[in-house]
């Protein structure tokens, strides 16, 4: 079964710097995707950013990033430019690639980012 | 326009009572999840359909009983509530498969005194 790994509770920045997640995996596929959501003290669910295990490029989005090493299983997200909203718990979560019963999502337990002004 | 919609949002009850939360989308998707988020805020998938088919049932004991009368609708229904049984419980769905996103319902909280 995979799993997934956050070894950083909690974590905290200043406004305009720049903060990195950790997230390891466990997994004996080949095939299969990664995200980053983030949850808000609202509860929502928000998908932050996602990587395709195919794919040697690492995903971008805007002031978010990923660092992508497929060997050795690690996956952590870069937050640029820090603000105030990024507040929120984050969670890494993989997702098989192979057809049939897997489109679950496995979550790590989550690291509390707070952002200092 | 909510894409994935929970209703309650809050659920207070009593041990023994039978409940229910429903969820509805009109994404037009065709696999729909339930996760729950235990007070230590992990998150667990414990059931999905897929075109109103059974397709994961992980480990959740058999007083949860999804039910889903079409692909917008997924109903999870709990029988002889336990205090236990108190968490966020999160409906999402997805497109089918790949690395689509799952979007998610903005929870309901289940309280259990």
């Amino acid at each position: 079964a995979q799993t997934v790994t956050q070894s950083q509770p909690e974590m905290s920045v200043q406004e305009a710097e720049t903060v990195t997640l950790s997230c390891t995996y466990d997994t004996s596929e080949s095939d299969y995707y990664l995200f980053w959501y983030k949850q808000p003290p609202s509860r929502q669910m928000i998908l932050v950013i996602r990587q395709e295990a195919y794919k040697q490029q690492n995903a971008t989005e805007n002031r978010f990033s990923v660092n992508f090493q497929k060997a050795a299983k690690s996956f952590s997200l870069k937050i640029s430019d820090s603000q105030l909203g990024d507040a929120a718990m984050y969670f890494c979560a993989y997702r098989s690639a192979a057809k049939g019963g897997s489109e679950k999502l496995v979550f790590g337990k989550g690291t509390k980012l707070t952002v200092n002004p | 326009d909510t894409a994935v919609s929970q209703t309650p949002k809050y659920l207070v009850t009593q041990m023994g009572n039978d409940k229910s939360i429903k969820c509805e989308q009109n994404l037009g998707h065709d696999t729909m999840y339930w996760y729950k988020q235990d007070s230590k805020k992990f998150l667990k998938i414990m059931f999905s359909y897929n075109n109103k088919e059974l397709i994961i049932n992980e480990t959740v004991p058999n007083r949860f009983s999804p039910k889903s009368p079409d692909k917008a609708h997924l109903n999870l229904h709990i029988n002889s509530l336990e205090l236990g049984d108190s968490a966020v419980y999160f409906c999402a769905s997805s497109i089918d498969g790949g690395s689509d996103e799952q979007y998610f319902g903005p929870g309901t909280r289940l309280t259990v005194t």
